[in-house]
């Protein structure tokens, strides 16, 4: 029954390879995100969904794609990877957006060759 | 974009000792927050505190918020070698619509 559940935990892949990440929730949160962490821990917002909506698309390539099929999943694709695009990748999700706490994933540890 | 600073980057420190996390901002706010990051692992939410409030407690948690100057501090008392990992501030900036994130503070507890 964990809250916020992503898959896979480790992705190793090769350069110019297209991937997904899914993420679920069943904590019926209105908003979902995703982060990515670099290898300086810092956390940097990419999307934000809100009721199917995205709200914020910070500036990040286009090879990088959020999609919802409900309210309870936000997954993200990711095509041509490169190897900056090597991190981890954290799903979120709140009950209303950045008004109260934030619930995380475990994280997806993403590597490209 | 607009973040919160932590200081210290690295903290170290012995079990029994307390430890403070300051985190400071550029913009107003309509809360703050702290999180708990463990070794290869997710981010856990500690305590939320608002920006019309000025200090809150959880359990050894001790938050302050001081708007005029843009900072809050986490104070834990009696850490314990549980309490390493690294410990995040987030801002929720009036205006926007998330939680943006400093770039933490690695506490280690010493046995």
């Amino acid at each position: 029954d964990t809250a916020v559940s992503q898959t896979p935990k480790y992705l190793v892949t090769q350069m110019g390879n297209d991937k997904s990440i899914k993420c679920e929730q069943n904590l019926g949160h209105d908003t979902m995100y995703w982060y990515k962490q670099d290898s300086k821990k810092f956390l940097k917002i990419m999307f934000s969904y809100n009721n199917k909506e995205l709200i914020i698309n910070e500036t990040v390539p286009n090879r990088f794609s959020p999609k919802s099929p409900d309210k309870a999943h936000l997954n993200l694709h990711i095509n041509s990877l490169e190897l900056g695009d090597s991190a981890v990748y954290f799903c979120a999700s709140s009950s209303r957006t950045g008004r109260t706490e934030a619930f995380f994933g475990q994280g997806t540890r993403l590597t490209v060759v | 974009s607009q973040q919160g600073e932590e200081d210290p980057q690295a903290l170290s420190i012995q079990e029994g000792e307390n430890a403070t996390m300051n985190c400071s901002y550029k913009t107003s706010i309509n809360n703050l927050q702290w999180y708990r990051q463990n070794s290869g692992r997710g981010l856990v939410h500690l305590i939320l505190i608002r920006s019309n409030e000025r200090e809150k407690h959880s359990g050894r948690l001790r938050v302050t918020l001081d708007t005029s100057k843009k900072s809050s501090s986490l104070l834990i008392t009696a850490s314990r070698a549980a309490d390493t990992a690294s410990y995040f501030c987030a801002t929720d900036l009036s205006g926007y619509s998330t939680l943006t994130f400093g770039k933490g503070t690695m506490l280690l507890v010493s046995p």
